[in-house]
């Protein structure tokens, strides 16, 4: 079956204690992406990945970190969590064709709290 | 930078009551504006992709259509199993931009 699947679902950790959650796709594709998603604020982007070893920040990068050292994979890294990175998270993964693009395929959501 | 909004922000609607949901956009460059579904504490599920204005697509109640400056998401005679919050995004030159989203609730 074609996915993208994030782990953990949920996670308290506490202030200051690195964590990574992490990102797997199935479908070979090029694009990956994280969001957070809060109240009121909608999808926001944290980072997206055009491709190996490409990494570009998005709308709300700051304490956050990834890598693409592999196609299929594409991990969170929080390096000093804060309560204020409480949120739902979603990884995503998407190709082109030419100048089109695909619909993303989205995770299931990582849900953190961060106390 | 390019913007997507999105309205009414929810529609309460009774089963068997058609109505459309908007999604105004300014991009650079549009390569692909997207409909998804999401359910609460779910990531959200892809509907449609539309690429130029006049195009259409259909998936059983709903039907998605765009012009140069705005899509429409038609919802005909909905079911309670509707319910949910629909989103618009549009992918420009560099970067995917969501809207906040129309939550819909749908009456038996």
């Amino acid at each position: 079956e074609a996915q993208v699947t994030q782990n953990p679902r949920y996670l308290i950790t506490v202030t200051g204690k690195k964590l990574t959650v992490t990102c797997s796709q199935n479908m070979n594709h090029e694009y990956m992406s994280w969001y957070r998603q809060d109240p009121g604020l909608g999808l926001r982007q944290i980072y997206y990945s055009m491709n190996v070893e490409v990494t570009d920040k998005g709308d709300v990068p700051e304490g956050y970190k990834v890598s693409r050292k592999e196609k299929r994979n594409f991990p969170l890294i929080l390096e000093s969590p804060s309560p204020n990175q409480t949120s739902l998270y979603f990884c995503a993964s998407s190709f082109s064709r030419g100048s089109l693009y695909y619909g993303y395929t989205f995770g299931s959501g990582t849900r953190l709290t961060v106390v | 930078e390019d913007q997507v909004t999105q309205s009414p922000e929810a529609l309460r609607l009774q089963e068997g009551e058609s109505s459309s949901l908007n999604c105004s956009y300014t991009v650079s460059g549009l390569r692909g504006l997207f409909w998804y579904r999401q359910d609460p504490g779910k990531g959200p599920e892809f509907l449609f992709t539309l690429y130029s204005a006049g195009e259409e697509k259909e998936k059983e109640r709903l039907k998605a259509t765009l012009t140069k400056k705005e899509s429409f998401l038609h919802i005909t005679a909905p079911k309670p199993e509707d319910s949910a919050t629909y989103l618009c995004a549009v992918q420009g030159d560099y970067k995917l931009s969501f809207g906040a989203g129309t939550t819909v609730t749908v009456r038996a």
